[in-house]
């Protein structure tokens, strides 16, 4: 079975602090994401990650950064936590699939940390 | 441009019986992958199907099928024999080939009720 963890369920902040969001995944997948998810506004992708310490922005990268120096394991860093950051937080991974037959892959996701900045 | 359109806010079915919730798609390439997913309230978000756009046939996981109109752009989940771990939020996602962004839909809240 495919296993993504995150480092927390949940957690709780206060602005200004720096938070570190880790994400660890078992299956030598390629592909790694980060979402927020928030009621009303859907999946939204913060960044993601193609293959070693190779990173893209994704919709909302605005306030995040992220690492990825071993193909397992994506973390998620808010440099100076705020309160509009209180989200849901959704780690992902998935096989890259770059030719026709071999099925783009499914995203794989991780149980989600709810993060609170007070 | 892609684009995901799932228009059914929430459902509610009877138990033991069958449900679709409706997924339609717009892209410009021919090549692409169709996803469900679902989401119980604990927030983890767990794939069920996929569907590639040049598949002859239907996919099909145990209760889950997907019904797959290319012509239309439609990729319709039907879940039979509902069961009350079933309710829960439902997202469609597709990916085109060739691109590693997926796109989602707003999701479904399906109710099985007893």
């Amino acid at each position: 079975d495919v296993k993504v963890t995150q480092s927390s369920r949940y957690l709780v902040k206060r602005t200004g602090e720096k938070v570190f969001l880790e994400c660890v995944q078992d299956m030598d997948h390629e592909n790694m994401f980060w979402y927020r998810q928030d009621p009303g506004l859907g999946l939204r992708l913060i960044y993601f990650s193609y293959d070693v310490k190779m990173k893209e922005k994704g919709d909302i990268p605005e306030g995040y950064s992220v690492s990825r120096e071993k193909k397992e394991r994506f973390s998620l860093i808010l440099e100076s936590a705020s309160t509009n950051q209180t989200s849901m937080y959704l780690c992902a991974s998935s096989f890259l699939g770059t030719k026709p037959g071999q099925g783009l892959g499914a995203q794989y996701f991780g149980p989600g940390t709810r993060l609170t900045v007070t | 441009a892609q684009k995901i359109t799932q228009t059914q806010p929430g459902m509610f079915v009877q138990e033991k019986e069958a449900v679709t919730l409706d997924c339609t798609y717009d892209t410009s390439d021919p090549s692409y992958g169709l996803f469900w997913y679902k989401q119980p309230s604990s927030g983890e978000m767990i794939f069920l199907i996929y569907q590639g756009s040049y598949d002859q046939q239907n996919a099909t996981e145990g209760r889950y099928s997907l019904n797959f109109q290319k012509a239309r752009k439609s990729a319709n989940l039907v879940i039979s024999a509902s069961q009350l771990g079933d309710s829960a939020m439902y997202f469609c996602a597709m990916r085109e080939f060739g691109t590693y962004k997926y796109i989602f839909g707003t999701g479904t809240r399906l109710k099985v009720l007893a």
